[in-house]
């Protein structure tokens, strides 16, 4: 069965850098979507993406988070200059475009940013 | 704005014991979705269930089912006859019909003890 993948599964970086988390959605999935889960706190909403564009972003993501599709099959969100507070785990989904009576978005295993 | 309340924050059970996950919603729109999702010790989201506003038939999946009350905004999620298997968070979701984004509760942690 398709999978939403993501790598690193985990990444550690120093406060300021610069980090690029990466996700390959289900391969027939035209909409894309970043959410973060904070530890021990429930899973927010970042943005969703469609027809290369944002198509929804939540107040968390402002100009240090910015997403792109480079290619046919990688997902990415960059982190500008990472803070403290964006550690979490962060989760990538994705649907197929299909009827949105019956869509689901599936996620990947997700990545955890440490940040120190 | 939409909102989804877990009341119960743990819920500790022991094998075999039927268990009731609260979740209560909020939302303007007339036609949304709700979802539960599971996220075992390993940290991923697992996708249990989808349930549309214009389809309050009740599901069953093996030990698992479901109770949608529109009229009381309460999307239940019931396990039958509980497993250690089962030990996780459950997070209940919920998605309007102009946007795509989930909106999450903040989760229910179930203990499973044998």
């Amino acid at each position: 069965e398709p999978e939403v993948t993501q790598t690193p599964s985990h990444q550690v970086t120093q406060m300021g850098q610069e980090v690029i988390l990466r996700c390959v959605p289900i391969s027939n999935h035209l909409y894309f979507y970043w959410y973060r889960q904070i530890l021990g706190q429930k899973v927010e909403f970042l943005v969703s993406f469609y027809n290369n564009e944002i198509s929804e972003k939540s107040e968390i993501f402002d100009d240090q988070f910015s997403v792109e599709r480079p290619d046919g099959s990688n997902f990415t969100l960059k982190i500008r200059s990472t803070k403290l507070e964006d550690s979490a785990m962060y989760f990538c989904a994705s649907r197929v475009v299909r009827d949105s009576r019956t869509d689901t978005q599936y996620f990947g295993p997700g990545t955890r940013l440490t940040v120190l | 704005a939409q909102k989804v309340t877990q009341a119960q924050t743990e819920i500790s059970v022991v094998e075999k014991e039927d268990v009731t996950l609260d979740c209560v919603y909020e939302t303007r729109d007339t036609t949304y979705y709700l979802f539960w999702y599971k996220q075992p010790p390993s940290g991923e989201l697992v996708f249990l269930i989808r349930r549309n506003s214009f389809d309050e038939q009740n599901e069953i999946s093996g030990r698992y089912s479901w109770n949608f009350q529109k009229s009381t905004s309460s999307f239940n999620f019931t396990i039958t006859a509980s497993q250690v298997v089962d030990s996780a968070v459950y997070f209940c979701a919920l998605s309007g019909a102009a946007g795509n984004m989930l909106t999450f509760g903040g989760g229910t942690r179930l203990m499973v003890k044998p």
